[in-house]
């Protein structure tokens, strides 16, 4: 089965301007996550959908970060305006919804905010 | 809320060596307990699990980890390291009631020839 697919890889933008990724999860997986993984640190979970119905998003930093799945697929991830630190990878997962933690993690998208 | 505790930043191992990466969690029933490896430039890739059961989980590439509910640990072992274990090592903790799963720092392993 494909993977969990990313894009871009990486982005390299100036702070205060805005910037957008995107994710395509495993088919037929009702769950989707965005961590966010700054450098020396653990993956942080930012938000969590349940096909298009967000479950979890405390943690996402509202004033700035927003994030959407349209038709319970794809999900597209923004920042504006950026700030310098918000210079992490940003990782999506996605889980079938049925079994506990059956994360499957995309390869991510290097943000450099300059 | 749990939280994941990994002591060690960077170990480094001679090839052919055993390896233990240690792992603390906090968390107040037993959790679900999850080991990730992360090479450069790419996603987390699962290792082991543990959800219940024997203590002891056996994992891909030859890892395996011990579930030690009076220490609150979940450290990973190797018998013998491969150079291409070279990578940053994750431990994380899980809720039984939700899907909120918390990660440590890392422990970044070298491989030394």
């Amino acid at each position: 089965e494909a993977g969990v697919a990313q894009s871009p890889r990486y982005k390299i933008i100036e702070k205060r301007q805005s910037v957008a990724f995107w994710c395509n999860p495993i088919s037929g997986h009702a769950t989707l996550y965005w961590y966010q993984q700054i450098l020396g640190q653990g993956p942080k979970l930012l938000i969590q959908f349940q096909n298009n119905g967000v479950v979890d998003d405390s943690q996402l930093p509202k004033d700035r970060f927003s994030a959407e799945r349209l038709k319970g697929v794809d999900s597209t991830l923004k920042i504006q305006p950026a700030k310098l630190e918000d210079s992490a990878v940003y990782l999506c997962a996605s889980s079938p919804g049925d079994s506990p933690y059956g994360y499957t993690f995309g390869s991510g998208t290097r943000l450099t905010v300059v | 809320a749990q939280s994941v505790t990994q002591p060690d930043i960077h170990i480094t191992v001679s090839e052919g060596a055993s390896l233990e990466l240690r792992c603390n969690y906090s968390y107040g029933a037993t959790p679900y307990l999850f080991w990730y490896v992360q090479s450069p430039g790419q996603g987390l890739q699962l290792l082991l699990k543990y959800f219940s059961g024997d203590t002891l989980v056996q994992g891909i590439k030859g890892f395996e980890a011990e579930f030690k509910r009076s220490q609150s640990s979940f450290n990973l072992r190797k018998p013998s390291v491969h150079w291409s274990d070279a990578a940053e090592y994750f431990c994380a903790v899980g809720a039984r009631n939700n899907n909120d799963m918390r990660f440590g720092a890392g422990t970044r392993l070298t491989v030394k020839p």
